[in-house]
């Protein structure tokens, strides 16, 4: 059964922590790694990961994967409050399914 | 970007009632949707595939007589709820497949329905 992991559950930090949120994964026919933002409705996309060893960046956030340990790092740095949100990790394989992980809760105290 | 609209956002209704949700890309033809379930605090469970013009495919343990899916064309999928109980109370969203697009896995999700039983 495909299976993603995501540590730890929840964080809380204060403004202008760096975290590292991880995730790793167990999937048959493995295609992409996929990051998420949920705030109060839909998750919205981050970033997709395909190649191990190449960092995607997006202003503060980025993400790697390694395929050969399976499994993803996200980075955040400079925290700031807006960005306390659920971040979920899902992995790719056949059939285009996505098998999400029970996501990373994180909190940005001012 | 790829546009998906899921209707009602929220909804409210008695036990033993049936409740239809819609799930539509409005910008594109998608082949393949996926229906998810999110309770309070966990993450997006894929309850069933999708696929236009055929029978959904189900996850292990999704009863398939209670959650009707229907993908009667290329830009709009249905979820019915059928003799709803408190305990199907949930988020629903649906996502969609662009297959004129690069990334096999990608999904463009839809903004979920909130079902509320009473």
């Amino acid at each position: 059964e495909d299976k993603v992991v995501q540590s730890p559950l929840s964080l809380v930090v204060h403004e202008g922590d760096t975290v590292t949120l991880n995730c790793s994964y167990e999937v048959t026919n493995f295609r992409s790694l996929l990051w998420y933002k949920q705030e109060k409705k839909a998750p919205t996309f981050l970033f997709m990961l395909t190649s191990s060893g190449i960092e995607k960046k997006s202003g503060r956030l980025s993400s790697i994967l390694d395929k050969k340990e399976l499994f993803s790092i996200l980075n955040i740095t400079a925290t700031q409050t807006g960005d306390s949100a659920i971040y979920l990790c899902a992995a790719g394989g056949s059939n285009y399914k996505l098998t999400f992980g029970k996501g990373t809760l994180l909190t940005v105290n001012p | 970007g790829a546009v998906v609209s899921q209707h009602p956002s929220w909804v409210i209704c008695k036990s033993g009632t049936s409740v239809k949700i819609e799930c539509r890309s409005l910008d594109f033809q998608a082949t393949t949707m996926f229906w998810y379930r999110q309770f309070p605090k966990q993450s997006l469970m894929l309850m069933a595939t999708s696929n236009e013009g055929s029978k959904a495919t189900y996850e292990q343990g999704v009863e398939k007589d209670k959650f009707l899916i229907n993908h009667a064309s290329l830009t709009l999928s249905t979820l019915t709820v059928t003799s709803a109980h408190p305990e199907d109370s949930s988020f629903y969203i649906c996502s969609a497949r662009d297959p004129g697009g690069t990334s096999y896995n990608e999904q463009f999700f839809g903004p979920g329905t909130r079902l509320t039983v009473l």
